[in-house]
C-alpha cells in the first residue's frame, strides 16, 4: 500500500536557520506529492506540490524536489521565521485510476524561536 | 468565497450519544473526504465521496456514517459516540487530488466523555 514516512519532531530552530524536513514514500506507479502546513488552531493548507519526477514545488520560500530514485520529497527553507512555526505534513496521492485519496505522514512540529 | 465550512468547531459528547458533523463547500468540488487527526498518527481517512450519491469507506470507517445528497454537503454522523472517537475532524474537498490538492476546513474538535 501507499505510505509516507516523515522525520520525527519536534524540531526547534532559531530565526534565520536552515530548515529541512525529510519525507520518503512508498507507492506503486507515479504518485503526486504534497506538503501541507497546519498553523496553530487552524486546518491544513496546501504549501506546495509536485506531480512528476524531478519537479520542484515552491511556495513562501519553501522548496521540495520530487526524487523518484530515492523516493523522497524533502522540504527545505533557507531562512526560517517565527511565523513558520507550524506542523508540516508530507502526503501523496497515487495514480492512475484517478485515485483521489491522500496518504499522510505523521507530521513534524516545527518551532522557530526569535 | 467561503471554501470549506465545518460546524461545530468544538463539541463534547457523552458516551453513547449521536451527532452529525457538518461540512459544506462552495467550490463545486467533486471529491470530498473526512479525516481524523490524532497525535503522532497524521491524518487518517474515514470516508470519502467522488460525487453526489457516491460514498465509500476509508481507513477507519467504523462508528461513522456519511451521505452525499448534494455536491456541496458531506455530513459525518457518529452513531454511538465512544471515547476512542475523541479527535480533531477535518473535512476536505478537491477537483482532483492529483493536480490541485485538497482544501481543508478548519476542523471540529470532538471530546467524548
Amino acid at each position: 500500500g501507499n505510505s509516507v514516512t516523515q522525520m520525527e519532531g519536534p524540531v526547534t530552530l532559531s530565526e534565520e536557520a536552515f530548515l529541512t524536513i525529510n519525507c520518503t514514500y512508498t507507492a506503486t506507479g507515479y504518485p503526486s506529492l504534497f506538503w501541507y502546513v497546519q498553523y496553530p488552531g487552524e486546518g491544513l493548507q496546501l504549501l506546495l506540490k509536485a506531480t512528476k519526477a524531478d519537479d520542484k514545488g515552491s511556495n513562501k520560500g519553501f522548496e521540495a524536489t520530487y526524487r523518484k530514485e530515492t523516493t523522497s520529497f524533502h522540504l527545505e527553507k533557507g531562512s526560517v521565521q517565527v511565523s513558520d512555526s507550524a506542523v508540516y505534513f508530507c502526503a501523496l496521492s497515487r495514480p492512475p485510476n484517478n485515485d483521489y485519496k491522500l496518504s499522510f505522514g505523521a507530521g513534524t512540529t516545527v518551532t522557530v524561536r526569535a | 468565497n467561503a471554501g470549506v465550512t465545518q460546524t461545530p468547531k468544538f463539541q463534547v459528547l457523552k458516551t453513547g450519544q449521536s451527532m452529525t458533523l457538518q461540512c459544506a463547500q462552495d467550490m463545486n468540488h467533486e471529491y470530498m473526504s473526512w479525516y481524523r487527526q490524532d497525535p503522532g498518527m497524521g491524518l487518517r481517512l474515514i470516508h470519502y465521496s467522488v460525487g453526489a450519491g457516491i460514498t465509500d469507506q476509508g481507513e477507519v470507517p467504523n462508528g461513522y456514517n456519511v451521505s452525499r445528497s448534494t455536491t456541496e454537503d458531506f455530513p459525518l454522523r457518529l452513531l454511538s459516540a465512544a471515547p476512542s472517537q475523541t479527535s480533531v475532524y477535518f473535512c476536505a474537498s478537491s477537483y482532483s487530488s492529483q493536480n490541485y490538492g485538497y482544501t481543508f476546513g478548519s476542523g471540529t474538535r470532538l471530546t467524548v466523555v
